[in-house]
Parts: C-alpha cells; sequence; structure tokens
C-alpha cells in the first residue's frame, strides 16, 4: 500500500510566524510531490510542486524534499490569518500512473 | 491558466436513480483528467484516470459499471454515477493535468442521495 502521511493537527501558529508542515511518503519509487490548500468545503487549490531534491520557494512559501529519507515539507513565511485551513501533501507514486495519492492532510490554524 | 470548472456544484437525487457530473477545463487542453471522492473529514482519494479518446482507468475497490466516465474531448470529462444510493453521497472533484505533472481541480459536486 502505497502512502503518504500528515500529521493531522490542529498546528496553531502565531501571526507573522513560520508555520511548518510536513508529510512522509513510503513509496521510494515518487517523483512528484504537490502542496495544496483547502478551505472547508471547498476543492483543493495547488500551491507547490517539486520534483527535485532541495528547496524551492515561491512567495511566502518553500517546499523542501529529501527523497533518500522520503520527506517533504511546506514552510510558509509571514504566516497570515488567510492561511488557515487544512493542507494536503500528495504524491505521484511510482509506476507510471499519474493519479495522487493524498495525505490525510494538516488543518493549520494561525492565531491572530 | 489552469481553470477547471465543475457542474452541477450540488445535486440531491433519489435512491435509484443516475447523476452526471461534467468537468471541463476552460482555458487548456486537457488529455488527462482524473475524478475523486472526499468523504467528510477524509482526504481524496483517487477514482479513476480518464483518458481523451480511451476506456477509463479505474482504482481498484470502484465499480466501473457503477461510475461511469467518458471524456470525449479534450475539454470535457463526464462523471455518470448509476443507480446511486445514500452511500454514494460524497464530494466528487475532478482535475485536469496541465503542463508535466501538475493537477488542477474543479470546485466539486456535492451529491446527496436521498
Amino acid at each position: 500500500q502505497k502512502e503518504v502521511e500528515q500529521n493531522s493537527g490542529p498546528l496553531s501558529v502565531p501571526e507573522g510566524a513560520i508555520a511548518s508542515l510536513n508529510c512522509t511518503y513510503s513509496d521510494r519509487g515518487s517523483q512528484s510531490f504537490f502542496w495544496y490548500r483547502q478551505y472547508s468545503g471547498k476543492s483543493p487549490e495547488l500551491i507547490m510542486f517539486i520534483y527535485s531534491n532541495g528547496d524551492k520557494e515561491d512567495g511566502r512559501f518553500t517546499a523542501q524534499l529529501n527523497k533518500a529519507s522520503q520527506y517533504v515539507s511546506l514552510l510558509i513565511r509571514d504566516s497570515q490569518p488567510s492561511d488557515s485551513a487544512t493542507y494536503l501533501c500528495a504524491v505521484i507514486p511510482g509506476g507510471g500512473a499519474d493519479g495522487l495519492t493524498f495525505g490525510k492532510g494538516t488543518h493549520l490554524i494561525i492565531q491572530p | 491558466g489552469a481553470v477547471v470548472s465543475q457542474h452541477p456544484s450540488w445535486v440531491i437525487c433519489k435512491s435509484g436513480t443516475s447523476v452526471k457530473i461534467e468537468c471541463r477545463s476552460l482555458d487548456f487542453q486537457a488529455t488527462t483528467m482524473f475524478w475523486y471522492r472526499q468523504f467528510p473529514k477524509q482526504s481524496l482519494m483517487l477514482m479513476a484516470t480518464s483518458n481523451e479518446g480511451s476506456k477509463a482507468t479505474y482504482e481498484q475497490g470502484v465499480e466501473k459499471d457503477k461510475f461511469l466516465i467518458n471524456h470525449a474531448s479534450l475539454t470535457l470529462s463526464t462523471l455518470t454515477v448509476t443507480s446511486a444510493h445514500p452511500e454514494d453521497s460524497s464530494f466528487y472533484i475532478c482535475s485536469a493535468r496541465w503542463r508535466t505533472y501538475e493537477q488542477y481541480f474543479g470546485p466539486g459536486t456535492r451529491l446527496t442521495v436521498t
């Protein structure tokens, strides 16, 4: 079973601080990694994708990938109350298919 | 770019009837679309992969005769839930693949079967 694990939270972070979200995956053949944000009752919104080891920055967001440790993370700098949502880690497992395997998500709360 | 729409946004139907959900890529052509389902308090689960002009590929445990998928054009995929039952009530979300592997999601369809 190819799994993606996340801490369900809630993770509470003060406004303006850095929020750190973590994800591990079981399929060592996975090549593509994504972070989605999902507000309650809405569909997921793509925030970041990363394919290579290392860091990738986009505005206030930084995705980090370590394939050797099978670990991917998302940092949110200068957290805002509007960042409060569930963050879903998603992986395309190895094997050729392109469908996403999602983690259960981390509920992030930014405290004003 | 990469805008995906879904219709309807919500639907209520009686047990035993069929419901069709449309997924459209509005500003790009999508040779591959995906259908996911999300139950309350749970994450998204992939149901099937829809490729334009060919049969859909269903995930293990998803009944292909119950969830009919048609990807008739490069901008439209449809999911028909046949003989719906209350346990089929869920949030159905489609996505379309853009560029390499990125998937952009539609707004979802909330199905309630009474």
